[in-house]
């Protein structure tokens, strides 16, 4: 049974800092994996896509990488800003046919000015 | 582009009432999943729809929960009874395709069950 780990469950850094978010998954058989933030009150927002084939995903500051044999993925957040305080989640898909996503429980990230 | 579209946003209800949550996908997209997001813990697929057809209900509790999406493009989700483990965020989302797709999501309906 695919299960999905993020450590740590809370963050707050100062403005500016350089970050990373580390997910862990048990089994490496995995398709793709997706990044999303969810701001307090709101749904989810996509942020990155990491395809199974791709060891790395670039969205402006943000860089998502990918390790299927140890089952590890990072998100790492550049220059930190206020803006970016939310709860982050990496959530993977196990299988082929079908699009279900197993979410980890999320980081809370909070940035202080 | 419009997105996922919820309603409603908030429902309070006490327990062993009934409940339904309504979800329009974005335009053109053939996949719409329900997920549930209890309080400090990620969401959890209940149930995934491809056009009009399920593709997957495996952790969907079928004696209280049912869902429908008869025309293959809205969907709703209704809970009867409601019990007060049920409380949580309902989430629609919606992909193009069947697959390990990128997904996108709604604000979420947020059920209290008191």
């Amino acid at each position: 049974k695919q299960e999905v780990t993020q450590i740590p469950a809370a963050l707050s850094v100062p403005e500016g800092e350089n970050l990373v978010l580390n997910c862990s998954f048990t089994d490496s058989a995995i398709y793709n994996l997706q990044w999303f933030r969810q701001d307090p009150g709101k749904g989810l927002t996509s942020l990155l896509l990491i395809q199974s084939s791709q060891r790395e995903q670039t969205s402006g500051r943000l860089n998502a990488s990918l390790d299927k044999s140890s089952g590890r993925s990072t998100l790492y957040i550049a220059a930190s800003q206020p803006g970016d305080s939310a709860t982050y989640l990496c959530a993977v898909f196990s299988s082929s046919n079908t699009g279900k996503l197993i979410f980890g429980q999320g980081t809370t990230l909070q940035v202080k000015p | 582009e419009a997105g996922v579209a919820q309603s409603p946003r908030y429902k309070i209800i006490e327990k062993r009432q009934s409940v339904a949550f309504w979800c329009n996908p974005i335009s053109g997209h053939a996949t719409l999943y329900w997920y549930q997001q209890i309080l400090g813990q990620g969401p959890k697929l209940l149930i995934q729809f491809q056009n009009n057809g399920v593709v997957d209900d495996s952790q969907l509790p079928k004696d209280r929960f049912s869902a429908e999406r008869l025309k293959g493009v809205d969907s709703t989700l209704k809970i009867q009874p409601a019990k007060l483990e049920d409380s949580a965020v309902y989430l629609c989302a919606s992909s193009w395709g069947q697959g390990p797709l990128e997904q996108y999501f709604g604000p979420g309906t947020r059920l209290t069950v008191t």
